[in-house]
C-alpha cells in the first residue's frame, strides 16, 4: 500500500525558506489520477490546507499563502516538495503531506485525502 | 472562500453513547464533504467522504449525512478508541477548507 514520509529541517530561521519533501513508497507518484498535497497544524490548533499539485503540473494554493508557496514533484525520485518562503514564527507547525484520491459516485468525482504522512515538526526561530 | 463551521467545539460523552457533530458550510457544497478523525500526535484519518460514504475499514458505527450546507457525523455506541478530534473538510473548491475541529472527550 502507498505510504508517505515527510522529511526536511526541523528548524528554520525567520525570513528563510522552509523546504520539505514527501517521499512516496508503494506506488508511483505519476500513476493514477491523484493530487498530492500539504497540510499544516500549529501546536494545539486545527488543520490548515496549504495546497496541492497534480502530476500534470497544475497546482492550487491557499490564497493566504499563495505568494509564498510552491509545491512541485520530482518524478524520478518519486517525491514531491513544499517550499514556503519568508517564514515567520507563525509558520511553526506540524507539516503533513497527503494524497487526494477520488471516487466516482453517480458520475461525480468526490475527492478526499486517503493517505497521510506521519507529519514533521518545523519550528521557525533564530 | 467557503467557511466551514463545526459545532460543538468540544463534547463530553461516555462509552456507549450516541453523539452527533455538525458541520455547516457558508455556501452550498452539494455532497463535497469529508470527515476526518485525529488522535493526539497522529495524522488525521479519513472516516467519511462524499458526505455519507464510509471509508473502507472504518467501523459502521460511524455515519454521515447531509448535503448543501448542513452535515452531520454520528457515532452510535461510542468506543474508547473514538475519543479524538474530528474535522470536516469541503472538497467543493480547490481550497480544501477544514472546520475548526470538535474534540470528543470522555465524560
Amino acid at each position: 500500500q502507498v505510504q508517505l514520509q515527510e522529511s526536511g529541517p526541523g528548524l528554520v530561521k525567520p525570513s528563510q525558506t522552509l523546504s520539505l519533501t514527501c517521499t512516496v513508497s508503494g506506488g508511483s507518484i505519476s500513476g493514477g489520477s491523484y493530487y498530492w498535497s500539504w497540510i499544516r497544524q500549529p501546536a494545539g490548533k486545527g488543520l490548515e490546507w496549504i495546497g496541492r499539485m497534480y502530476t500534470s503540473g497544475s497546482s492550487n494554493y491557499n490564497p493566504s499563502l499563495k505568494s509564498r508557496v510552491t509545491i512541485s514533484a520530482d518524478m524520478s525520485k518519486n517525491h514531491f516538495s513544499l517550499k514556503l518562503s519568508s517564514v515567520t514564527a507563525a509558520d511553526t507547525a506540524v507539516y503533513y503531506c497527503a494524497r487526494w484520491s477520488y471516487v466516482i459516485l453517480t458520475m461525480t468525482s468526490y475527492y478526499y485525502m486517503d493517505v497521510w504522512g506521519k507529519g514533521t515538526t518545523v519550528t521557525v526561530s533564530s | 472562500d467557503i467557511q466551514m463551521t463545526q459545532s460543538p467545539s468540544s463534547l463530553s460523552a461516555s462509552v456507549g453513547d450516541r453523539v452527533t457533530i455538525t458541520c455547516r458550510a457558508s455556501q452550498s457544497i452539494s455532497r463535497y464533504l469529508n470527515w476526518y478523525q485525529q488522535k493526539p500526535g497522529k495524522a488525521p484519518k479519513v472516516l467519511m467522504y462524499a458526505g455519507a460514504s464510509l471509508q473502507s475499514g472504518v467501523p459502521s458505527r460511524f455515519s454521515g449525512s447531509g448535503s448543501g450546507t448542513d452535515f452531520t457525523l454520528t457515532i452510535s455506541g461510542l468506543q474508547p478508541e473514538d475519543f479524538a478530534t474530528y474535522y470536516c473538510q469541503q472538497s467543493y473548491t480547490t481550497l480544501g477548507t477544514f472546520g475548526q475541529g470538535t474534540k470528543l472527550e470522555i465524560k
